[in-house]
């Protein structure tokens, strides 16, 4: 099967720009989920989906990120207006059950963003 | 608050020798471990992970992980390392009522010929 689909795959921008960025999930998996992992350290959930609704969202600054799952299939992370300390990269990640804590997840490649 | 520390930063070992990657989590509740390995240029891939049952964990590509509940720990193992396992390797948690993946820094193990 297909596995999870991100693009763009690096993108560089000036701060106070704006971006977007893609994420296909696996067919049939109804959880997403968006991360955020800053150089040497591990990746931090910014939002997780379940379809098309939000589950968590607490860790999403939420005055300059936004992030959408119309049709609960694909979803944008948007970031406006970027700010140096957002250069990292961004994962998207998708499993197939409720999810919850057990979940495998299913990561894509990534976008390294780096904000000059 | 829960968290995870993976003990170090960068392992390097040679082929085909024995390695251990460390990891230990904070709680006070039930918890579900992982390991995930990513591999230059590709995302995590889930190695193996603890729900319940037997505290010995196998997992994909020979390696294995221990659950020890009153250390607190989960540590990764292998018994002879290839060139191939150079990657990064992240230990994660979550927890029974909630639905956060909490992931460790990441060890860079770097196998050598």
């Amino acid at each position: 099967e297909a596995g999870v689909a991100q693009s763009p795959r690096y993108k560089i921008i000036e701060k106070r720009q704006s971006v977007a960025f893609w994420c296909n999930p696996i067919s049939g998996h109804a959880t997403l989920y968006w991360y955020q992992q800053i150089l040497g350290q591990g990746p931090k959930l910014l939002i997780q989906f379940q379809n098309n609704g939000v589950v968590d969202d607490s860790q999403l600054p939420k005055d300059r990120f936004s992030a959408e799952r119309l049709k609960g299939v694909d979803s944008t992370l948007k970031i406006q207006p970027a700010k140096l300390e957002d250069s990292a990269v961004y994962l998207c990640a998708s499993s197939s059950t409720l999810g919850t804590h057990t979940d495998t997840q299913y990561f894509g490649p990534g976008t390294r963003l780096t904000v000059l | 608050a829960q968290s995870v520390t993976q003990l170090d930063s960068q392992v390097p070992v040679f082929e085909e020798a024995p390695v251990e990657l460390r990891c230990n989590y904070s709680s006070s509740v039930s918890v579900y471990l992982f390991w995930y390995v990513q591999y230059p240029n590709q995302g995590l891939q889930l190695l193996l992970k603890y729900l319940s049952g037997s505290t010995l964990v196998k997992g994909i590509n020979g390696f294995e992980a221990e659950f020890n509940k009153s250390q607190t720990s989960f540590h990764l193992r292998k018994p002879s390392v290839h060139i191939s396992d150079t990657a990064e390797y992240f230990c994660a948690v979550s927890y029974t009522g909630g639905f956060k993946t909490i992931f460790g820094a990441g060890t860079r193990l770097f196998v050598k010929a």
